[in-house]
């Protein structure tokens, strides 16, 4: 597609279980990020690849979180062990490389209960 | 520490007139800002962006303006209209330690009053 997708659009678990997010990227883009949006609120940095490498992880808010990509495309977010807290909008955006613009997808919205 | 802020929450305009949403940022070596629009349930989409080496830049209908003596920006809308209601972020792209992280402000919700 012509611009950045997440799936699911939405997903609600209950509390202790696992949830996986996934990013497409726009095609070609070598850079992509993950963030994290709690209602009403400005988004918070997670974690962002060039390639498929993560240079830096500091803004995953805990060991439950981690991320992997793949084949330099797309890119999946986990949640261990999901808590109430998590729940928020997950964003993900792409730039064609490292520090250039980047457009973001529509993003996933967790409810944990 | 470090921060990206916006003076307002909110702003109504009536549809027409011009908008104007601010920003402070702390960070003097920031170089490079990006003006994003965020509508109800969906993901921020880029408006538009400027280097330090630049004092204003010029879209379709928005201009942003940088003054980097005081650390502010604006976004400048022109003609207002409905489409603009949405929640404005400024962002500073920072890259720190050869990491990129791009620091949100809180958000400035533009309703457009017809």
């Amino acid at each position: 597609g012509a611009g950045v997708s997440q799936s699911p659009s939405n997903k609600v678990t209950e509390k202790g279980k696992d949830v996986e997010l996934r990013c497409d990227p726009i095609s070609g883009h070598t850079a992509l990020y993950w963030y994290r949006q709690s209602l009403g609120q400005g988004l918070e940095f997670l974690i962002y690849f060039q390639g498929n490498s993560a240079p830096d992880k500091s803004g995953l808010p805990s060991d439950r979180f981690s991320a992997e990509r793949t084949g330099g495309s797309v890119s999946t977010l986990t949640i261990q062990r999901t808590q109430q807290e998590d729940s928020a909008v997950y964003l993900c955006a792409s730039s064609l490389n490292f520090a250039e613009t980047q457009y973001f997808g529509p993003g996933t919205r967790l409810l944990v209960l | 520490g470090e921060s990206v802020g916006l003076h307002l929450p909110t702003l109504s305009v009536q549809e027409g007139d011009n908008s104007i949403i601010n920003c402070a940022y702390s960070n003097s070596a920031s170089d490079y800002f990006i003006w994003y629009k965020q509508e109800s349930g969906k993901g921020p989409q880029f408006i538009i962006d400027i280097r330090s080496n630049m004092d204003k830049r010029q879209g379709q209908r928005v201009t942003v303006l940088l003054n980097k003596t005081v650390k502010h920006l604006s976004l400048q809308i022109a003609a207002t209209q409905p489409g603009d209601s949405a929640v404005y972020f400024c962002a500073e792209n920072r890259v720190i330690q050869g990491a990129q992280k791009l620091v949100f402000g809180q958000g400035t919700r533009l309703t457009i009053n017809p």
